[in-house]
This record gives structure tokens, sequence and C-alpha cells, in this order.
């Protein structure tokens, strides 16, 4: 078990569908972040939010619309997903972002399927 | 830019025969690298971070070491539960620069 909660664990979802992929922890990490990995490959940053205001997207489509309502939950609403999104999605915490003792937690993240 | 080279890809090893992972990285300025490893469909989990050269952890069957170039992770007698995908992470000292993650080695240990 981790200390970074995901749900769902799996998801299947058409073209034409809107959902939302949820994240929390409970250490007191003031960072959050989203990862996409694709199979056999690294985690792939998509947002950071730092003290829950959006500091970094690394140029991400808008079908992918992050939110983070308080400094333990993070949310990313999915719209209008192709084929080719479907993959690992990974919620991540850290204490801060960039500090030398903010080791990234993982959670076990949300898979995936767009058909 | 910065960058992550990781060595082997891929790694086969008996259950008891010691080996390394190598970890390479070029950096304008190292803040921290970090050792994570990786189950299938789990997310990764953190194992060490190192911040300065010379510098050494250890945990059970794995030791991280690290030099101005590169870090290694010395896996001791390895047992089939170390399977997994071992990936390492370097953040640049420079703002709040996210990681930069290696495309990982992806260990067996067979009984």
């Amino acid at each position: 078990d981790t200390e970074v909660t995901q749900t769902p664990k799996h998801l299947v979802m058409g073209m034409t569908n809107k959902k939302s992929l949820k994240c929390e922890q409970h250490m007191g990490h003031r960072a959050m972040y989203w990862y996409k990995q694709k199979a056999k490959k690294p985690p792939e940053l998509m947002f950071v939010y730092s003290y829950e205001k959006l500091s970094i997207n690394e140029s991400v489509p808008s079908r992918f619309s992050p939110e983070c309502p308080n400094s333990s939950l993070l949310n990313l609403h999915l719209h209008a997903l192709q084929p080719e999104d479907s993959a690992l999605y990974l919620c991540a915490s850290s204490q801060g972002q960039g500090g030398n003792n903010s080791p990234l937690h993982f959670g076990n993240g949300t898979r995936l399927t767009v058909t | 830019e910065d960058q992550v080279t990781q060595s082997p890809e891929a790694l086969r090893l008996q259950e008891g025969e010691s080996s390394s992972l190598n970890c390479s990285y070029t950096v304008s300025g190292l803040r921290g690298l970090f050792w994570y490893r990786q189950d299938p469909g789990k997310g990764p989990e953190f194992l060490f971070t190192l911040y300065s050269a010379g510098e050494e952890k250890e945990k059970e069957r794995l030791k991280a070491t690290l030099t101005k170039k590169e870090s290694f992770l010395h896996i001791t007698a390895p047992k089939p539960e170390d399977s997994a995908t071992y990936l390492c992470a370097v953040q640049a000292r420079s703002g709040n620069t996210p990681l930069v993650f290696g495309k990982g080695t992806r260990l067996s240990v067979i009984a």
C-alpha cells in the first residue's frame, strides 16, 4: 500500500465520455503531480501543483484538465480522449516542489483504456 | 539539457548472483539523484536519494552510490522478489525543475 491513493484503479472510457481521476494524500505534502506512463517507458510529467496552484503544465492537450481542490486532493478531468491516451496515470506528491528533501511519493496509478 | 541514461536496459540474474545497475547523468548542477523501484502495474516506489559525490545509501540487498557523472545500484545476492524495473531520476539545482527520469533497467532474478 502507498500513502498516495488513486481512484479508480482501472477505467475504460469511450472517446465521447467525460470522466475524472482522483488522487489523495495525507502526508502534508504541498506539491502534487500528474504523470502519464506508457508500457516500458518512464513516467512523463503532465502537471505540477505547488501550494494548490498550477506551477507546471508540460504542454498537455486541453482534453486533460487538472484541478487541486485543496492541499490533499488532486483531480484530473478527462474529456474527448483519443485511443493513444490509453496509459497508466500516476499521481505523486512531495513535501515541496524542488526541495532537497522532496522525493516524489507515487500512487499505484489508474490504468486508463480509451476505446 | 539534463539527461539520464540507464544501462543495461534489461538484466537477467540467477538468484544470489550480485550485479550493478548504472545511471549516467548530465545535469546543470545536481540537486538530487533518486532511485525508484517499479513493479508491473504499480507506481514507482521510492528507494534512495543521493545528493553529493561519494555518498552511499543502503537498504537490505541494495546499495546506491554516486559520483559526479553516474550512480550505481548494487544488488547483493538478489532474490526473485527483487525482480522489477529500477528507475533513476535527477533533479537540477536551478529553479523548480521537475525530475528527469531514465528509461529504467528491467531486472529479472531467476530462482
